[in-house]
Formats: structure tokens, sequence, C-alpha cells
């Protein structure tokens, strides 16, 4: 199985600062990765897909890059609605695996 | 516009069985496939498996080959999920989540649009 080690498991940080969070495949899993968001007591949400794309309706300050092994995922400005976990998942192999997951926080 | 809606919560015994639906609406029901996610209490996500619901083409995680099975209902726009054998460890929120296909009818891209989840619970 590919395992996908996100980096920090959690994070707190002040409004309007930028957010990074890391995702490393276990193998080359190419651009085959999408990042989601989960809200407490809410579904995930998708916010990018195949690395790099914005799912619509998504706002343009979450981004996503990488290919290959090393992916990250950024929240330009972070706000008080973005306070969730994030999960990357890569779909290059079967079983489709999801990283643990990062919570992030607001100072 | 698309919306998938999941059957109520169950509580079960260890052994027994449990089949949670996820209805669609808003989309042409084949042009899509399923995934089924699970997230234990306070855990992260796993992935269970996926069915097209153009051709029934599926692939399970190897953890739950043998107890799981998904199906779908062209006639009524549904999804299932049935798990057997039920465990204290299969507690959890499920959730159904639709995804595209390619050309050649292979899953592709993100889980663009989930259910609200199904909480089965298993307990003696």
């Amino acid at each position: 199985d590919i395992q996908m080690t996100q980096s920090p498991s959690s994070l707190s940080a002040s409004v309007g600062d930028r957010v990074t969070i890391t995702c490393q495949a276990s193998q080359d899993i190419s651009n085959f990765l999408n990042w989601y968001q989960q809200k407490p007591g809410k579904a995930p949400k998708l916010l990018i897909y195949d690395a790099s794309n914005l799912e619509t309706g998504v706002p343009s300050g979450f981004t996503g890059s990488g290919s290959g092994t090393d992916f990250t995922f950024t929240i330009s400005s972070l706000q008080p609605e973005d306070v969730a976990t994030y999960y990357c998942q890569q779909y290059d192999n079967f079983p489709w695996t999801f990283g643990q997951g990062t919570k992030v926080e607001i100072k | 516009q698309v919306q998938l809606v999941q059957s109520g919560a169950e509580v079960k015994k260890p052994g027994a069985s449990v089949k949670v639906s996820c209805k669609a609406s808003g989309y042409a029901f084949t042009n899509y496939a399923f995934t089924w996610v699970r997230q234990a209490p306070g855990q992260g996500l796993e992935w269970m498996g996926w069915i097209s619901a153009y051709n029934g083409r599926r692939n399970y995680a190897e953890k739950l080959q043998g107890r799981v099975t998904m199906t779908t209902e062209k006639s009524t726009s549904t999804a299932y999920m049935e798990l057997r054998s039920l465990r204290s460890d299969d507690t959890a929120l499920y959730y159904c989540a639709r995804l595209g296909m390619d050309i050649a009818a292979m899953p592709t891209g993100g889980f663009d649009y989930w259910g609200q989840g199904t909480l089965v619970t298993v307990s003696s």
C-alpha cells in the first residue's frame, strides 16, 4: 500500500498567516493526489484535485502543488472559517489511501 | 443540484450485517462512480472501495475483502454498501461520495460530492 505522510499533524496560526501543509507519498504517484477539508461534524469537502486543480467554487486562496512523491497545500491567508482538518489522498494505486490529517487552528 | 442522501444510523451486534444506502439526485447516475469512506470516532479517513454506476466494475480495500459488497441500482439511482461479520472496530461514520470516470470508465479525480454520513455502531 502507498503510505501518505502529512506534516505537521497540527498547527496553530494567526488570522492572515500563510499556512503550508506537506504530503509525502511512499512511492511515485505522479499527480494523482487530492486535498480535502473536513470541518467538525461535517463530511469532507474536495478542495484540490490532481495535485493542483482548484475544485469549482473553492476560493482561490487555497492552492496545491507537487508531483511524484512530494506535495504541498497552501492557504494564502488563514481565516477563521478555515479551521478544519485537511487530508491528502492518493488515487494512483489501489488501495487509495489518505494522509493522517493536519488539524489547523487559530492562534 | 447534486445530492447524496444516506440512510439513517444503525446499531448492530457483533457478527451481524449492515447495509447502508446512498440515494443520488441532480445528475446522470450512470456517468459517475461511487466510493465509500469510513471514519472511526476521533480518527482519520479510511477508503473502503469504489464501484462504477455505469458497468458495476469495483475494487475493495484488501482488509475488507470478503466482508464488504458494494452495489448500485440504476432504477432508483441508489448505491449500497453492505458490511458483514461486524466487529466493534467497524464502529464508524460511513460516507458515500461521488467520483468521475474517464473515457475507459475508470475512476478519476476527486470525490466531489459526499453524503451526510451514516453512523454504524457495533456493540453487544
